[in-house]
């Protein structure tokens, strides 16, 4: 059964103190793996796509990596704006996304 | 602001009323999905249409939701007899191919007393 997998559930970190989130997944036939902001009460908000291991995109604070089993989001430096749940999606053989339940990032000033 | 739209913010109903809700996409996709978020969870997929196809549901979807894309544009998601395991976020999403990336609305909440 596909299935992904993002811990930590929560995370604490103080403004500027880099770190990284992972998503896990086991799916047949990955298509592409989606990382997503969501703020409280919105819809969530495209950040990333990479479709093959070993993949890297970079947008300002946030760099996604991709392996054969997981992801990575690394936030590098962050501001107090960052906070907010970072969701990972992966698409299989056919158009279904399987949602993890998402890492709940704040970051202090 | 092109991007996908959702149809009302938030509604309130009493169990056992049915309720409607509106979706937008982004002009050019043909691509449209529902999704249900409940607090806490990540969105699940509850159902797809290629333009105004419905070509996939999820088993999770009951006979008291239906959706339709009448001229394969805006969506429509109905659904009956509402109950109180209902109350969520319902969020729409669209695509266009041969990108897979889905845009996401701003979502109905739906609060059922």
């Amino acid at each position: 059964e596909d299935q992904v997998t993002q811990s930590p559930e929560a995370l604490r970190l103080q403004e500027g103190e880099s770190s990284s989130l992972n998503c896990s997944y086991t799916v047949s036939g990955l298509r592409g793996l989606f990382w997503y902001r969501q703020d409280p009460g919105k819809g969530p908000e495209f950040l990333f796509t990479l479709y093959s291991a070993g993949e890297e995109k970079e947008k300002e604070r946030l760099k996604a990596t991709l392996t054969k089993k997981e992801s990575f989001l690394h936030i590098t430096a962050p501001k107090p704006e960052d906070s907010a749940t970072y969701l990972c999606a992966v698409q299989a053989t056919g158009n279904q996304f399987y949602f993890g339940t998402g890492t709940s990032l704040t970051v202090i000033p | 602001d092109t991007g996908v739209s959702q149809d009302p913010r938030h509604k309130i109903t009493k169990r056992g009323q049915n309720v409607t809700f509106r979706c937008d996409p982004i002009s050019e996709h043909n691509r449209l999905y529902w999704y249900r978020q409940t607090l806490g969870q990540g969105p699940e997929f509850l159902t797809y249409f290629q333009n105004e196809a419905q070509l996939e549901k999820s088993r999770l979807l009951s006979d008291r939701f239906s959706a339709e894309r009448p001229k394969g544009s805006f969506s429509t998601l109905e659904i009956q007899r509402t109950e109180q395991g209902d109350s969520a976020m319902y969020l729409c999403a669209s695509s266009f191919p041969p990108g897979e990336t889905q845009y996401f609305g701003p979502g109905t909440r739906l609060l059922v007393l």
